[in-house]
């Protein structure tokens, strides 16, 4: 069965520059989340999207920007990057919001700021 | 800010003990409350969706109950193999028109064989 695909899986960056995760949810499901997961500790909320729509944000920095595009994939745009930014970002999708709400995760992205 | 707790933070077991562990959640403006298993090098996977006051699900060795008046839930494994050797995350459901799921840190369980 189709998963949630995100790439790249693994992400080098140096202090300052840009990074762009993606996100491809399984078919037929509308509603994309992403968390980001920092060195021992429990993932944090910071953005979903519905119908390609904003419809939840978190705790996102202004440095990060995200949207969902009409094949329902999502991306998630970083400038600036910190040191603080190295973490792991999980993308899940799910097939009906607010619904029955479970969560599919994606392997996760894996990005180290340098 | 919503506060999901744990507990314990983590746990040994041996092969064949049962055992249980809590997630506490606000008790009020509830609509689900998840319970994820997350093994090291992989993504989490959900376990159960509970939206009831009083629900009960079971998936094999594993079951949870759901108090929404009083803000728990238990999870119980058992007769634990190592291969449950995972963290088990919970994440509350806030309601309304932005449903959001505010996740617990988590109970690393380790079964020893």
């Amino acid at each position: 069965a189709a998963g949630v695909i995100q790439s790249p899986r693994h992400l080098i960056k140096e202090k300052r520059e840009t990074a762009t995760l993606k996100c491809y949810p399984i078919p037929r499901h509308d509603t994309v989340y992403w968390y980001q997961q920092g060195p021992g500790q429990d993932p944090q909320f910071l953005i979903s999207f519905y119908e390609k729509m904003q419809s939840d944000k978190g705790s996102i920095p202004d440095r990060f920007s995200a949207q969902q595009f009409s094949d329902y994939h999502s991306e998630l745009n970083m400038s600036s990057l910190e040191l603080g930014d190295s973490a792991l970002y999980f993308c899940a999708s799910s097939p009906r919001q607010g619904l029955t709400g479970e969560l599919f995760f994606g392997e996760g992205s894996r990005l180290t700021v340098l | 800010i919503l506060n999901v707790e744990q507990s314990p933070q983590s746990l040994h077991v041996q092969e064949g003990d049962s055992t249980n562990f809590t997630c506490s959640f606000p008790s009020s403006n509830f609509y689900a409350l998840h319970w994820y298993r997350w093994e090291t090098a992989k993504s989490p996977e959900a376990l159960f969706v509970m939206t009831l006051n009083g629900d009960e699900k079971k998936k094999g060795r594993i079951s949870a109950t759901l108090n929404t008046k009083e803000g728990y839930s238990y999870l119980y494994i058992k007769g634990s193999q190592p291969e449950d050797s995972a963290t088990y995350l919970c994440a509350f459901g806030s309601g309304g028109s932005n449903y959001k799921l505010t996740f617990g840190k988590g109970t690393l369980l380790t079964v020893n064989p």
